[in-house]
């Protein structure tokens, strides 16, 4: 089956510092990639659809500033959190989409702001 | 728009028994719907999906969730439960002509040896 990755798996910061994540497809190319936020015990929120070669759609309530995303190639999407602060602690999980009907996962990112 | 329901955040069943998630879905056209697997500190699995063909959708790991219009209902089962089925199971429906998917709040599932 199509295999999704992320880099880092888990990464921890200063608050004020960005941090960058990378989100690729391995063996298939994606026009369309997806950036979840899940907190604990929780489900996962879509923040943004990442789009090849055009502007991310964010979510409703989620900053885009402050959420980065850059969709440079067909393998890859990378999600940036800027001036990252303890509340954006997180995981944060991407997605490939495989046409309407199925997406696959990347094993997600654990982010520790301190 | 596009959403699915799951009762009962925490599931306990014994080893050997019948696991039974339940999924309700509200959509407004013919719905794509999906479960997934999530196990601790790992990304989502797909189980099975059901995309407008046989009712009964037959997954991985011997599960099978059946697809009723009528109870707009897709629940998840597998008729003997195993230690390995311990996870988070949500249910999820495609949203929009982008494939968004929106979830279920998740149903944590303990096998009770």
């Amino acid at each position: 089956g199509a295999v999704v990755s992320q880099h880092p798996s888990r990464v921890i910061c200063k608050s004020g510092t960005s941090v960058k994540i990378e989100c690729r497809s391995l063996d298939f190319q994606a026009t369309t990639m997806f950036w979840y936020r899940q907190f604990p015990k929780q489900s996962l929120m879509l923040m943004a659809t990442s789009n090849e070669g055009s502007k991310a759609t964010y979510e409703q309530g989620v900053e885009k500033d402050k959420f980065l995303i850059n969709h440079a190639s067909l393998t890859l999407s990378t999600l940036t959190v800027t001036s990252a602060h303890p509340e954006d602690s997180s995981f944060y999980i991407c997605s490939a989409g495989g046409g309407r009907e199925t997406q696959y996962f990347g094993p997600g990112t654990r982010l520790l702001v301190l | 728009a596009q959403s699915v329901t799951q009762l009962g955040s925490h599931v306990s069943v014994s080893e050997g028994a019948l696991v039974l998630l339940r999924c309700n879905y509200s959509s407004s056209v013919p719905p794509y719907l999906f479960w997934y697997v999530q196990y601790p500190n790992q990304g989502l699995q797909l189980l099975l999906k059901y995309t407008s063909a046989a009712t009964l959708v037959k997954g991985i790991n011997g599960f099978e969730a059946e697809f009723k219009k009528s109870e707009t209902s897709f629940h998840l089962t597998k008729p003997s439960a195993h230690m390995s089925d311990a996870a988070e199971y949500f249910c999820a429906v495609s949203v929009g002509g982008n494939n968004r998917l929106a979830f279920g709040k998740g149903n944590q599932v303990v096998v009770i040896p």
